[in-house]
């Protein structure tokens, strides 16, 4: 399967404790987002990368907040000093810079803090 | 402010009749519009997408339309299968801003047998 690859797909965590997710994307996709989404809404932006350039951050990335992209390739977001509020479903998804472009998601992340 | 908007929380369709989604915005610089669906547990996946520069774009049962001066699009689905039962989110994006999605708060369609 070719497809975005997403790890852990599940994570409970006590508030306080450091958490990171993993997102491998397609292969040949040079962009890779972040977002989030919480029960009812629509996925909310976070970040995204070109290669291992992070060009943007939504302010609703808190200092907490990391994420990286080291080699171009899979990407890491972590957060440290988890709140209750940052219970969520973290999704990933890359596209071709090629114009406009298609964002293909992954299986996502669901985050539980207790 | 929330700059896609679906003002259909929820819809309820017959099998094999027509499906119709609803997605309004607000900003004028989006230049690409998109559907996902979603299955609970999941990622959204891709359906369909239409340019700016468009105003109807089909593919199999789905046909996407782009009214600009009204800021509106719309997705249907005909004919509606029980497999469509899913949530449906309309995105938008701006070349100029990265594609960064914009997501509406989505629309839970149900298709009854």
């Amino acid at each position: 399967d070719t497809g975005v690859s997403q790890n852990p797909r599940h994570k409970i965590t006590k508030r306080g404790q450091n958490v990171t997710f993993r997102c491998d994307p397609i292969s040949e996709h040079n962009r890779l987002y972040w977002y989030r989404q919480t029960l009812g809404q629509g996925p909310e932006f976070l970040t995204y990368f070109q290669n291992e350039a992070q060009l943007e951050k939504s302010r609703l990335l808190s200092d907490r907040f990391s994420a990286e992209r080291p080699k171009g390739s899979f990407s890491t977001l972590e957060i440290q000093r988890t709140e209750q509020g940052d219970s969520a479903m973290y999704l990933c998804a890359s596209s071709l810079n090629s114009g406009q472009e298609t964002q293909y998601f992954g299986p996502g992340t669901r985050l539980l803090v207790l | 402010d929330q700059q896609v908007k679906q003002n259909s929380p929820s819809l309820s369709v017959q099998e094999g009749r027509i499906s119709i989604l609803n997605c309004d915005y607000t900003n004028s610089m989006f230049d690409y519009f998109l559907w996902y669906k979603k299955y609970p547990a999941e990622g959204p996946t891709f359906l369909i997408s239409i340019s700016s520069i468009k105003d109807k774009n089909e593919d199999g049962r789905f046909t996407v339309f782009l009214n600009k001066s009204a800021k509106h699009l719309s997705l249907h689905i005909v004919p509606s299968q029980p497999g469509d039962s899913a949530v449906y989110f309309c995105a938008a994006s701006r070349k100029a801003a990265g594609n960064k999605l914009t997501f509406g708060g989505g629309t839970r369609v149900l298709v009854k047998p």
